[in-house]
């Protein structure tokens, strides 16, 4: 079966400071990758996907970049964290077949201060 | 520019009753639907879905009913149980692409 691995869980960084969250996903090949981030009362934004490796889209414009180096693997980076980056950022992965849901990680609880 | 809403931030409901959760959306592009349920500090879990040529898809006490005219779908969930409680999202997609509301926590109580 398929599993998709996000840590750290909690990440406690100062302004100023680099970032990277890592997520790997098990049990499947050539997988949709996935950023969200939920903020309170907007529900979760769409930061970044990626169809495969190299390619990566960005939905937003933020502080915040991705890179998809290996099939199953996509980072989530920074390089100076902004206290506007604090949120909870989670990972998802879906079949690379249309219209397929979207499976998400347990989530990173990132707070910039 | 919210595409997908629910409007409704919060439901109450009684064990054993029906919960009924609502979301509109307003692009007509979106080709499918779906629902999932997050606990706190974790990440959502896949519900159920629904294709745009449907109009209700069932599976054990959750179905999902969608009317394309007002662009518009639900969740119930009959009977309540205790452990629905959560907070709920829809969300609509195109292609690779979700789009998610702002979720509504349901709250059941026993």
């Amino acid at each position: 079966s398929q599993t998709i691995h996000q840590w750290p869980a909690t990440l406690v960084q100062p302004v100023g400071s680099p970032l990277s969250l890592e997520c790997t996903v098990e049990g499947t090949s050539n997988p949709n990758l996935y950023w969200y981030r939920q903020a309170a009362g907007r529900g979760l934004q769409l930061l970044f996907y990626s169809v495969g490796i190299g390619q990566i889209s960005s939905e937003v414009p933020q502080n915040l970049s991705a890179s998809r180096p290996q099939d199953r693997q996509f980072i989530l980076s920074s390089k100076k964290l902004l206290l506007s980056d604090s949120g909870f950022y989670l990972c998802a992965w879906s079949a690379w077949t249309g219209n397929s849901p979207l499976h998400f990680g347990n989530g990173t609880r990132l707070t910039v201060t | 520019d919210q595409q997908v809403k629910q409007n409704s931030p919060s439901l109450s409901v009684q064990e054993g009753r029906i919960s009924i959760l609502n979301c509109d959306y307003t692009n007509s592009m979106f080709d499918y639907f779906l629902w999932y349920k997050k606990y706190p500090a974790e990440g959502p879990t896949f519900l159920i879905s629904i294709s745009s040529i449907k109009d209700k898809n069932e599976d054990g006490r959750f179905t999902v009913f969608l009317n394309k005219s007002a662009k518009h779908l639900s969740l119930h969930i009959v009977p309540s149980q205790p452990g629905d409680s959560a907070v709920y999202f829809c969300a609509a997609g195109i292609g690779n692409k979700l789009v998610f509301g702002a979720g509504t926590i349901l709250r059941v109580k026993s």
